[in-house]
């Protein structure tokens, strides 16, 4: 079966400084990862989409995401934090077998400091 | 952005009485998803479309049903609503399913925010 882990419930981060968000996946074949993005009280955002074509994946608002299989980690990064980072990211996989439903992690809650 | 609504946005209700909430689309996609979001939880599936009349179980369904009568709507309905059933509820879309390599990218309603007292 699939499923992710999100190994941080929260992040904290200062303006200007790197974020990682952290999540590893299991999938018994070659998987699609999703990295989405809820500001609150908002809907869901695509931030960007794992293609097998690169494992260097790069999303919207400075975002990207590297694939490692050997580590079965899909971490999303950025260079530099913005106030209007803040929000909760989720770590998605979907499942081939079941309509394309997706599996989400639990969620990172990313703080961004002044 | 994807052309999904969702109705009503927020409602309050009672404990025992149904209750139907709606997605709507006009992107002509296949597929249409009910999640339901809660604290430490992320999003899980309640139930999902496949086509018109076409509807499968998702891994919290238990006191939902759903109907998908044309390509543009898809009802939940919580025919005797519980206090468990206090959620958010997100509506999905998409336009591929399960075909070899291809993408699952789902876009998603603004969601509804359903108590139940």
């Amino acid at each position: 079966a699939q499923s992710v882990t999100q190994l941080d419930s929260h992040v904290s981060v200062s303006e200007g400084t790197p974020v990682l968000l952290r999540c590893n996946y299991s999938s018994s074949y070659s998987p699609s990862l999703f990295w989405y993005v809820q500001h609150p009280n908002k809907g869901l955002q695509l931030l960007l989409k794992y293609t097998s074509a690169a494992t260097l994946v790069k999303g919207i608002n400075g975002f990207e995401a590297e694939f490692k299989k050997s580590e079965t980690s899909f971490h999303l990064t950025k260079p530099s934090a913005h106030m209007s980072d803040a929000a909760e990211y989720f770590c998605v996989v979907s499942d081939y077998n079941q309509g394309g439903k997706l599996i989400f992690g639990q969620g990172t809650e990313l703080s961004v400091k002044p | 952005d994807a052309g999904i609504t969702q109705s009503p946005r927020h409602k309050v209700t009672e404990t025992g009485t149904p209750v139907t909430l709606r997605c709507h689309q006009t992107e002509n996609h296949r597929y249409m998803y009910w999640y339901r979001q809660d604290p430490g939880h992320g999003l899980r599936l309640i139930h999902y479309s496949y086509g018109v009349k076409d509807t499968d179980k998702g891994e919290v369904s238990d006191g939902y049903s759903v109907s998908r009568s044309k390509t543009e709507d898809f009802l939940l309905t919580l025919e005797s609503a519980t206090s468990s059933q206090t959620s958010v509820y997100f509506c999905a879309i998409s336009d591929l399913g399960p075909v070899a390599g291809g993408l699952y990218e789902q876009f998603f309603g603004p969601g509804t925010r359903l108590t139940v007292l």
